[in-house]
């Protein structure tokens, strides 16, 4: 079965740079698409990378995709109070036919 | 704009059913398929399926095969999610969204949620 496992929690300061993790427990990420979605509590998550790197419009350039090998990350930089929020990766698995999501980290802005 | 706007809470006891709809709006619905999923308290999200808005055609996640039936009445743009025999373990927040495959570079995502539903089974 593949999980897509994340930190549970990050933090950082106003102004700093954080990355959260994406790593894939069964086998490469490799050519898979992964998606990044933001939830602040009490809301519906929202899009924020799609296929690894791209940014839906509206997403600020703050906020970047990247992976390699058997991982996936978010970088967030000029990190903003209102970034506070539950971060999930996401990656569609052929095998399982299913969406996997991560167990999401939660971003504290110090 | 694009919206997707879902029915409201509901408090069901075990064994009951429930059915949670989602209204679209602001583009052609059948364009897009839609797609649900579900956030225990607290939890992460899960995957529960999707149905092709030109066939009506649901499919499942394995994990949710033979208790909940996906539908959709395309004449007034609505997905509807039903759950049977339900158990207190799906209480949770449940949402529509719509994947946005040729937005995304032919690549899978959900680019508009709906509000979310919560759904609580409690005696």
């Amino acid at each position: 079965q593949s999980v897509l496992t994340q930190a549970p929690s990050a933090s950082g300061t106003p102004g700093q740079r954080v990355t959260i993790s994406c790593s894939r427990s069964s086998s490469n990420i490799g050519s898979i698409p992964v998606t990044w979605y933001q939830q602040v509590p009490g809301t519906a998550p929202k899009l924020l990378i799609y296929n690894n790197n791209q940014r839906p419009s509206g997403v600020p350039d703050r906020f970047s995709g990247s992976k390699s090998g058997t991982s996936a990350s978010l970088a967030i930089s000029g990190l903003q109070s209102e970034d506070e929020a539950d971060y999930f990766c996401a990656i569609w698995d052929d095998s399982l036919n299913d969406w996997v999501f991560g167990g999401g980290t939660k971003l504290t802005v110090l | 704009q694009v919206q997707l706007v879902q029915s409201g809470s509901e408090l069901k006891e075990p064994g009951a059913s429930v059915k949670v709809s989602c209204k679209a709006s602001g583009y052609t619905f059948t364009a897009f398929a839609l797609n649900w999923l579900r956030q225990a308290p607290g939890q992460g999200l899960e995957w529960m399926g999707w149905i092709n808005p030109n066939t009506g055609n649901p499919t499942y996640a394995q994990g949710f095969t033979g208790r909940v039936v996906l539908s959709l009445d395309t004449s007034v743009s609505t997905a509807y999610l039903q759950i049977s025999s339900l158990k207190a373990e799906d209480t949770a927040v449940y949402y529509c969204t719509r994947d946005a495959f040729s937005s995304c570079s032919k690549t899978n995502c959900f680019d508009y949620w709906g509000q979310g539903t919560l759904i609580t089974v409690s005696s």
